[in-house]
């Protein structure tokens, strides 16, 4: 059973850049079973994936985001992160990691990050 | 990019009902969709994958079914535990997109 967690600031000011990282336990992020991606939900809205990248450091990203967004990988730690860049208020979401193939089958708890001065 | 679209948005049903959620993919998809579902302060939770999959342990009530570009979720004898927001969830092969949620009420 593979376990995420979230984990970075919850407040970041506008213009700034959003960084969080995602921390894997009970399985090995270079065995290449997975994709890592995040997904990120605005309160009261639906979900938005955001990006994922593999093991080799391969990303995807969604079109609408993909000038602002970078998900690298740090299989030495068994992390991946995600940096959001020029961030706004439409950016203010809880922001979850996953494991996803062609489903996403195991999920952080999610990390609040409000785009707030 | 392919866009999903649920129906209906919302659904007021009763325990015991039986209740079914369409999506409808702007193209096909073959059978790469799945389905969630979500509680308030929760992350969504896999039911079902490549349109009819049932993820291990979810409850036989729960069946998913369709290709190409329809899909439905259907929930028999609904239980109290089942009320909650249900997403659908396309893969193309390099990118995801989910439809924009049912919201399944009690009645």
């Amino acid at each position: 059973q593979v376990h995420l967690q979230e984990s970075g600031p919850g407040l970041v000011k506008p213009s700034q850049t959003l960084s969080l990282t995602c921390t894997v336990s009970g399985g090995s992020i270079s065995t290449g079973t997975y994709y890592w991606s995040w997904v990120r939900q605005p309160a009261g809205k639906g979900l938005e994936w955001i990006g994922r990248v593999y093991t080799t450091g391969s990303t995807n990203y969604n079109p609408s985001l993909k000038s602002r967004v970078t998900i690298s990988v740090d299989t030495s730690k068994n992390q991946f992160s995600l940096k959001v860049t020029s961030v706004t208020a439409a950016d203010t979401a809880v922001y979850y990691c996953a494991a996803s193939n062609d489903a996403f089958d195991f999920w952080g708890q999610g990390t609040m990050v409000i785009v707030s001065s | 990019d392919i866009q999903m679209t649920q129906s209906p948005s919302t659904l007021s049903a009763s325990i015991g009902d039986t209740v079914t959620i369409t999506c409808r993919a702007s193209q096909s998809i073959s059978r790469w969709l799945a389905w969630y579902q979500q509680k308030p302060g929760k992350a969504p939770k896999l039911l079902v994958y490549q349109a009819s999959r049932l993820e291990n342990g979810v409850p036989s009530r729960f069946s998913g079914s369709g290709s190409e570009t329809k899909f439905t979720l259907t929930i028999n004898n609904l239980q109290p535990e089942d009320f909650a927001t249900y997403y659908c969830q396309q893969y193309d092969g390099n990118s995801y997109s989910f439809g924009q949620g049912t919201n399944l009420e009690i009645k």
